[in-house]
């Protein structure tokens, strides 16, 4: 069975442009997070879904990120306008239920440079 | 939230065991321990979890103390593919669900 799936890769763009990802979780997954991980530190929490619902987006920069999860299957994550600073590896995560007793799988992570 | 404590770094001979520490001295009655692990240029991996009993798996096995402050995660026979950065921690039974990783523990595997 497939993972996590997330593209691209990786993206260069120069900043105030506007830059899109794409995760598609695992099939059945309910719950589906967005991270955000600088060089050297742990991944942080951006977004948290349950189905199509966000129920955690406290820590999401609301003036220039956007995400949504239509249907509750497949994600994409925005950036507009990109900041120099938004360079960083951008994961998605996804797993059956939100609680403590379950295990999450991670994509390989999109890598964006702002130039 | 509460808190973990790893290690910055530790080192490991290839094919000894390795025990990867934790403490989590404000841990509360429900949080679950999880341990992942991060290879270079990937996303992170689930490697074991547990809530109070010691648990086994193909890949690790984990020690919780008796009083649940601390917990061990334990490599049995460490490779060269087991160099990556490890992440201990606790996710409440309630709550926000996050998903809280500090800056781990990277560990080296000397051939």
């Amino acid at each position: 069975e497939a993972g996590v799936v997330q593209s691209p890769r990786y993206k260069i763009i120069e900043k105030k442009q506007p830059v899109a990802f794409w995760c598609n979780p695992i099939s059945g997954h309910n719950t589906l997070y967005w991270y955000l991980q600088n060089l050297g530190q742990g991944p942080e929490l951006l977004i948290r879904y349950e189905n199509e619902e966000a129920v955690d987006d406290s820590q999401l920069p609301k003036d220039r990120f956007s995400a949504e999860r239509l249907k509750g299957v497949d994600s994409t994550l925005k950036i507009q306008p990109a900041e120099l600073g938004d360079s960083a590896v951008y994961l998605c995560a996804s797993s059956l239920d939100p609680g403590p007793n379950t295990e999450a799988f991670f994509g390989q992570g999109t890598r964006l440079t702002v130039v | 939230d509460a808190k973990t404590t790893q290690p910055n770094s530790m080192e490991s001979n290839e094919e000894e065991p390795v025990h990867l520490p934790c403490n989590h001295s404000t841990i509360s009655g429900t949080d679950y321990i999880h341990w992942y692990r991060q290879l270079p240029s990937q996303g992170p991996e689930y490697v074991i979890h547990g809530l109070t009993s010691n648990v086994n798996n193909r890949m690790a096995s984990l020690a919780i103390a008796e009083d649940r402050k601390s917990s061990t995660l334990i490599l049995h026979r460490a490779t060269l593919r087991d160099a990556a950065v490890y992440y201990c921690i606790l996710r409440p039974f309630s709550g926000t669900y996050k998903y809280i990783f500090g800056t781990g523990t990277r560990l080296k595997v000397l051939a």
